[in-house]
């Protein structure tokens, strides 16, 4: 099973209906990070969690929302989807040794999300 | 933002070496990511600096100036399946700790 597991893996769904993807580690990691990919954009921070209680927005929070039900999962909600959040999502986890040496991120395998 | 530049494209001939640059300005530096990304995949670790210098993992290098903000990726005997995006990112201290801040990537193709 992997480490960092984002569902559903591909979705196609309609403007204005309400969406959520989900995410969840078995890492036991307690920092975890949405980020949406467009072409040419890189990976922009939707939101992220440092732990259970705690919620940051990124840098294109507006339209998005999220829940961090417990540490281990992440969901990210679309209330009222739009075309132009048609991307390629990914679910990202570090933990508190992030600060120091070469721990970097654990990648889920994405989402593709389409709205048409 | 972090004002992290990484060309966008760049294309080379399979058996060559390749470097490719990253730049960037931001306080509180405190370390510099690089990570491969196929299409349609997650990225993955490739490597680490935060002190000056080179780092020599096999067929790929990665150099790092704190004084100049700049990094490098060196890839050497290019191979067919080295075409992929390259992520530059960088790790502040403070109170996003942990937190990394990406390039928009460099699409490295490599011709037969």
């Amino acid at each position: 099973d992997a480490d960092v597991t984002q569902t559903p893996r591909n979705r196609i769904t309609k403007t204005g209906k309400r969406i959520m993807l989900e995410c969840s580690q078995t890492k036991g990691h307690d920092r975890m990070y949405w980020y949406r990919q467009d072409p040419g954009l890189g990976l922009r921070l939707i939101y992220y969690s440092f732990d259970v209680k705690d919620i940051n927005k990124g840098e294109i929070s507006d339209g998005y929302s999220v829940s961090r039900q417990a540490q281990a999962k992440f969901s990210l909600s679309l209330e009222s989807a739009i075309p132009n959040q048609t991307a390629l999502y990914f679910c990202a986890t570090s933990d508190f040794r992030a600060a120091q040496g070469d721990y970097g991120y654990t990648f889920g395998s994405g989402t593709r999300l389409t709205v048409v | 933002g972090q004002n992290i530049d990484q060309p966008t494209e760049m294309t080379a001939t399979e058996g060559a070496i390749v470097q490719i640059n990253c730049t960037y300005q931001t306080s509180g530096f405190n370390g510099l990511f690089w990570y491969q990304q196929h299409a349609g995949e997650a990225p993955t670790f490739l490597s680490y600096n935060v002190l000056d210098g080179l780092e020599e993992k096999g067929r790929f290098s990665s150099f790092l100036s704190r004084s100049k903000g700049y990094s490098y990726l060196l890839l050497k005997e290019l191979q067919m399946k080295d075409s992929a995006s390259y992520l530059c990112a960088v790790k502040k201290r403070g109170s996003t700790l942990g937190r990394l801040y990406f390039g928009r990537g460099t699409q490295l193709t490599v011709w037969p």
